[in-house]
């Protein structure tokens, strides 16, 4: 069935690396593709989206390009700061499914 | 901001006992959900409802649970006889229409079966 894949965390980078968190989905078609974001003790607050192959969604210095080619849709972003540590869910829905299908999530901890 | 409020934030339950988590969805939105987050591992998918039936469910969502949306703003989640593994953070998440993209999650109700 339809999944999504994400790399295994957790991810531990020093204050302003540069961070990509790999993501592919092997649903069919053209699902629309998000980034969840998880603060400790939170629930899940959506931080991007595409909805068609070759969007780039982009929000708070990420970014996320839907690449139908090779079926990813890798979070990336210039320069972390201690605030983004989270956990990271890549996640697709393929309309008329009336699910979203969330990936294991990524574990990021920034260090100062 | 709209948000999905839900209530209680923690429960504690014995096994064997029922058990019904409340969401107050998007007042204006159509489709709701229910998820489960074990252990701050993977969010799994229970059930999806909308136009007060169940679109769909997961393998999780067995004869156990049941979902309700007794009076037009609650959505309710139920476990008839919670067992140990139920122990779980449970996610209520509701979204405008199919293609709008946003799920929108509450907080969620944290259940512990002892």
């Amino acid at each position: 069935g339809d999944s999504v894949t994400q790399m295994e965390g957790p991810v531990t980078l020093s204050e302003e690396a540069f961070l990509t968190i790999n993501c592919t989905y092997t649903a069919t078609g053209y699902p629309s593709l998000f980034w969840y974001v998880q603060y400790p003790g939170e629930g899940l607050q959506l931080l991007l989206k595409a909805t068609k192959a070759d969007d780039k969604g982009s929000n708070k210095g990420f970014e996320a390009t839907y690449r139908k080619e090779t079926t990813s849709f890798h979070l990336e972003k210039g320069s972390v700061q201690v605030s983004d540590s989270a956990v990271y869910f890549c996640a697709e829905y393929r309309a008329g499914t009336y699910k979203y299908i969330f990936g294991t999530g990524t574990r990021l901890k920034v260090l100062a | 901001e709209p948000e999905v409020t839900q209530t209680p934030s923690h429960q504690v339950t014995q096994m064997g006992q029922e058990v019904i988590l409340r969401c107050v969805p998007i007042s204006n939105h159509l489709y709701f959900y229910w998820y489960r987050q074990i252990l701050g591992q993977k969010v799994e998918f229970l059930v999806s409802f909308y136009n007060n039936e169940i679109s769909e469910k997961s393998e999780i969502f067995d004869d156990q649970f049941s979902v309700e949306r007794p009076d037009g703003s609650n959505f309710t989640l139920k476990i008839r006889s919670t067992k140990l593994e139920d122990s779980a953070m449970y996610f209520c998440a509701s979204n405008g229409g199919a293609n709008t993209g946003e799920l929108f999650f509450g907080e969620g109700s944290r259940l512990t079966v002892l």
